[in-house]
């Protein structure tokens, strides 16, 4: 695609709930990321995709936050039991090879996420 | 850790001014990559500016140039010349390990 796609584009749902959250990288990248903004504030990395391994996910927050790539492109980050906090905008970026710390990362539009 | 702090959580410009966004990070790295992204009330996030920190020249692209002092751990950004189609929140990044650590932003006002 022309960009990195985000679906959907807002989801609301309840305390306790199961959501995913889906991303489609550009075509040929092999890199993606996904990061978290709360409100106010600058995103915070979550998870970090090389093909359809995750290269590093020192940022989920805890056990209830999962990321799958199965064939290294489309990604969905997947969050169980959700809480009010988990309410945020949760971006996603590709890059196309992961490797070069100057290789630019491309954000989608994100999905916010509210949980009532 | 890797920090980054924006202390200018709003600014504002005439347009067709200059304005300029303050930065500082912590790291004890020595070679390092730091970023101004801009976001627009779509979310999503433009890269601005990109500094190599092994190049003492500061970045320029366009409109947008760089004030970076190593040594003192700072990464301004200066937009000449304020267009409306400016106006966003401006965030400062850092680059460590494939993974982008983000200041909290300053949302930049463009006064017509």
């Amino acid at each position: 695609g022309a960009g990195v796609s985000q679906t959907p584009s807002n989801k609301v749902t309840e305390k306790g709930k199961y959501v995913e959250l889906r991303c489609d990288p550009i075509s040929g990248h092999t890199a993606l990321y996904w990061y978290r903004q709360s409100l106010g504030q600058g995103p915070e990395f979550l998870i970090y995709f090389q093909g359809t391994g995750a290269a590093d996910d020192s940022g989920l927050p805890n056990d209830r936050f999962f990321a799958v790539r199965p064939e290294g492109s489309v990604s969905t980050l997947k969050i169980q039991r959700t809480e009010r906090g988990d309410s945020a905008v949760y971006l996603c970026a590709s890059s196309l090879t992961g490797t070069g710390e100057l290789e630019t990362q491309y954000f989608g539009p994100g999905t916010r996420l509210l949980v009532l | 850790a890797q920090t980054v702090t924006q202390s200018q959580p709003e600014m504002s410009v005439q347009e067709a001014e200059t304005v300029t966004l303050s930065c500082t990070y912590d790291t004890s790295e020595s070679d390092y990559y730091l970023f101004w992204y801009k976001q627009p009330p779509s979310r999503q996030m433009i890269l601005v500016i990109r500094q190599e920190a092994y190049k003492q020249q500061n970045a320029t692209e366009n409109r947008f140039s760089v004030n970076f002092q190593k040594a003192a751990k700072s990464f301004s950004l200066k937009i000449s010349d304020s267009q409306l189609g400016d106006a966003a929140m401006y965030f400062c990044a850092y680059m460590a390990a494939q993974k982008l650590v983000f200041g909290q932003g300053t949302r930049l006002t463009i006064n017509p």
